[in-house]
């Protein structure tokens, strides 16, 4: 069956320290990625996608996320994080353009001072 | 900016109720979705639509139905609300392009209580 899996549900980063967020799918091909956000008491907000190409993509709010087929994963990372990005972290997967999307459980960033 | 507004943030209910849970994008999207959102399963999709009048099933239909009368406006009903329809329920609107590729645009969620 399809998964999406997120193995870390809360990760606690100190502010200005790097962030790197893990995802993992189970496709045969590569499916299509996407990183959103949700901030507290609010909708989800796409940070960013990967379809094909360049597997570094950059996306909203200085982040990045790397694609790596051997290790079937979708990590997000942020070089320096800020008090602001405290919120659920969601990585979703599609397998094709025409498929709804699987969303991971999520993992909730806490940042301290 | 695209805007999706749900009509309540917040919404108590008793058991054997008929609940409606209203949902309206701003953007003259082809897509909408309706997905439930619980602690440690992430969100779920219910049902989405395509065109006006047209719905399909999600990963976990049971319990629920959906209404689409008009294109910018996608309904959820629980014919009778139990408790452990008890959630957050989320809603969304994408372009229409592909459901797979396109951006989705989230409602601010409704959090349903069933007594």
């Amino acid at each position: 069956a399809q998964s999406v899996t997120q193995p870390d549900i809360h990760i606690t980063v100190s502010e200005g320290a790097s962030l790197e967020l893990r995802c993992n799918y189970s496709y045969g091909a590569t499916p299509y990625l996407f990183w959103y956000v949700q901030s507290p008491g609010q909708g989800l907000q796409l940070l960013l996608k990967y379809f094909s190409g360049d597997t570094l993509v950059q996306g909203i709010k200085g982040f990045e996320a790397e694609f790596k087929r051997s290790q079937s994963s979708f990590n997000l990372r942020k070089p320096s994080v800020h008090w602001s990005d405290a919120a659920e972290y969601f990585c979703a997967v599609a397998p094709t353009g025409y498929s709804t999307l699987t969303f991971g459980k999520g993992t909730m960033l806490l940042v301290s001072p | 900016d695209v805007k999706v507004t749900q009509s309540s943030r917040y919404l108590v209910k008793r058991t054997g109720e008929k609940v409606f849970l209203e949902c309206v994008q701003d953007m003259d999207h082809e897509n909408m979705f309706w997905y439930r959102q619980d602690p440690g399963l992430g969100l779920r999709l219910i049902y989405f639509s395509y065109d006006v009048k047209m719905k399909e099933k999600g990963d976990i239909p049971e319990g629920y139905s959906v209404s689409r009368e008009k294109k910018e406006r996608f309904s959820l009903i629980l014919e009778s609300a139990s408790t452990n329809q008890t959630s957050m329920y989320l809603c969304a609107s994408s372009l229409g392009q592909g459901v797979g590729t396109d951006t989705q645009y989230f409602g601010p969620g409704t959090r349903l209580t069933v007594l």
